[in-house]
């Protein structure tokens, strides 16, 4: 089956500009979290999503980020006033058991990479 | 905080077994060790991940310490395709943030 799809590939814009990041997660899935990974550094969790709900919102940097999953399956990353420090790959990941004990395994979308020049 | 040590690199001859360590002394006592890889410009990709233990799968197995602050992952027999970034995860306890760290950079070497 179709697995963990994010729009767009890549996305070049310019310091100050507002940005928006596409999750399609696996049908079904009712856990999706997004993850920010900077060259040589490992995935970084941004936030956690059961269902409609950010049931955890603590790895996001600042106000300027922000994430919605209004019908509990598109999610969309949403990145205002960019800064030149916000350049990275931007993974979402999806999972059938969020809320169980281990959390389940996650499977990840191929990222997005974000240029802010 | 949860937190995960791993070495940088290591290499590894095609056909020989592959040991990632890993230490997570701070592991809280009910949160599981994830293990997942990284092929260049993709994803992250699942292997296996256990509690207190030992497990085993068609990938790997996963040898965790009694004390539960470390672990082994075990690729019994390495190929080329094996080569990748493999990463060693714990979970902040009471929470959703899944501690990834800077992983191992695994080279398998023909």
């Amino acid at each position: 089956g179709a697995g963990v799809s994010q729009t767009p590939s890549n996305k070049v814009t310019e310091k100050g500009k507002y940005v928006e990041l596409r999750c399609d997660p696996i049908s079904g899935h009712t856990a999706l979290y997004w993850y920010r990974q900077s060259l040589g550094q490992g995935p970084e969790f941004l936030i956690y999503f059961q269902g409609t709900g950010a049931a955890d919102d603590s790895g996001l940097p600042n106000d300027r980020f922000f994430a919605v999953r209004p019908e509990g399956s598109v999610s969309t990353l949403k990145i205002q006033r960019t800064e030149r420090g916000d350049s990275a790959v931007y993974l979402c990941a999806s999972s059938l058991k969020g809320t169980s004990p281990g959390g389940g395994e996650q499977f990840f979308g191929p990222g997005t990479r974000l240029t802010v020049l | 905080d949860a937190k995960t040590t791993q070495p940088t690199s290591m290499d590894c001859a095609e056909g020989r077994a592959a040991n990632l360590p890993c230490n997570h002394s701070t592991i809280s006592g009910n949160e599981y060790v994830y293990w997942y890889r990284q092929i260049h410009s993709q994803g992250p990709q699942y292997i296996i991940h256990g509690l207190k233990n030992n497990e085993t799968n068609e990938m790997a197995s996963l040898i965790i310490t009694e004390d539960r602050k470390s672990s082994t992952l075990i690729l019994p027999h390495a190929t080329l395709r094996d080569t990748a970034v493999y990463y060693c995860i714990v979970r902040v306890s009471g929470t959703y943030k899944y501690i990834f760290g800077t992983g191992t950079r695994l080279k398998v070497l023909a």
